[in-house]
C-alpha cells in the first residue's frame, strides 16, 4: 500500500466498553503520530512515536488512552471505559525522521 | 492564547479569484506546514516550509520568520479547492500544533 491506512473506518461503541484503532503507516517512516478531531473542532496532538525513542504522550487526554507500536510499524491505540465525549475522527500520521507527515483516513468513533 | 492564529475563519469567493490565507503564531519553529482537509475528512500535506517561499501548482506558501507570519495563496481558485485550510507548527518538537482552520468556499 502506498499511503497510511487505518482500521477499523468505524466505530460505534458503547459507553464503557474499550476499543481498540489501528494504523499501518508508510514502509520506512520513523515517526507515528496520533491526533484527534471532535466535531466541529480543530486537529488536536494525542501521541508521538519516532524510532526507538520513547513515545511522547502529552497530548493523551486521560490515562484511560494508551498506544503502542510494535516493531516499530504499526499502532495501536487503545481507548478503555469509553465516553461519549470520546467520540471524534482518530487520524494517525506518518513520517520520516519528522519531515512531511502523511496522514490516513481516519477512524470515525461514536460512543453511545 | 492559541500559538496559532488563523483568518479569516471563514472564506467564500467565485471561481477565477485569487484567495490569500494568513496564519499567525507566537512561538520559535522549527517549521510551518499547510493542510488540506476535504469535506470528506481526508488531510492532505500541502506544503511544509521553515523559510522563504513554495509554488506547487496554483498554490504559494510564503513564510516570514521574522514576523512570524505564513500565507497561503490560491490563484485562479476553483470550486474543487472548497476545503479547510490548517496551518500547523512544529514547535520544539516533530509534533504538530495546529490552527482552528479556514473553511473556504468557492462558487462558480
Amino acid at each position: 500500500g502506498a499511503g497510511v491506512s487505518q482500521s477499523p473506518s468505524n466505530k460505534v461503541t458503547e459507553k464503557g466498553k474499550d476499543v481498540e484503532l489501528r494504523c499501518d503507516p508508510i514502509s520506512g517512516h520513523t515517526a507515528l503520530y496520533w491526533y484527534r478531531q471532535s466535531l466541529g473542532q480543530g486537529l488536536e496532538f494525542l501521541i508521538y512515536f519516532q524510532g526507538n525513542s520513547a513515545p511522547d504522550k502529552s497530548g493523551l487526554p486521560s490515562d484511560r488512552f494508551s498506544a503502542e507500536r510494535t516493531g516499530g510499524s504499526v499502532s495501536t491505540l487503545t481507548i478503555q471505559r469509553t465516553q461519549q465525549e470520546d467520540s471524534a475522527v482518530y487520524l494517525c500520521a506518518s513520517a520520516y525522521r519528522g519531515l512531511e507527515q502523511f496522514f490516513g483516513p481516519g477512524t470515525r468513533l461514536t460512543v453511545l | 492564547k492559541n500559538e496559532v492564529e488563523q483568518s479569516p475563519q471563514n472564506l467564500t469567493a467565485q471561481e477565477g479569484e485569487f484567495i490569500t490565507i494568513n496564519c499567525s503564531y507566537s512561538v520559535g519553529i522549527s517549521a510551518l506546514h499547510w493542510l488540506q482537509q476535504h469535506p470528506g475528512g481526508g488531510i492532505v500535506s500541502l506544503f511544509m516550509l521553515s523559510s522563504g517561499k513554495k509554488k506547487h501548482g496554483r498554490l504559494i506558501a510564503t513564510i516570514n520568520i521574522q514576523e512570524k507570519h505564513s500565507s497561503l495563496h490560491i490563484t485562479a481558485s476553483h470550486p474543487r479547492d472548497s476545503a479547510v485550510y490548517i496551518c500547523a507548527l512544529n514547535y520544539n518538537t516533530d509534533k504538530l500544533i495546529f490552527g482552528t482552520g479556514t473553511r473556504l468556499q468557492v462558487f462558480p
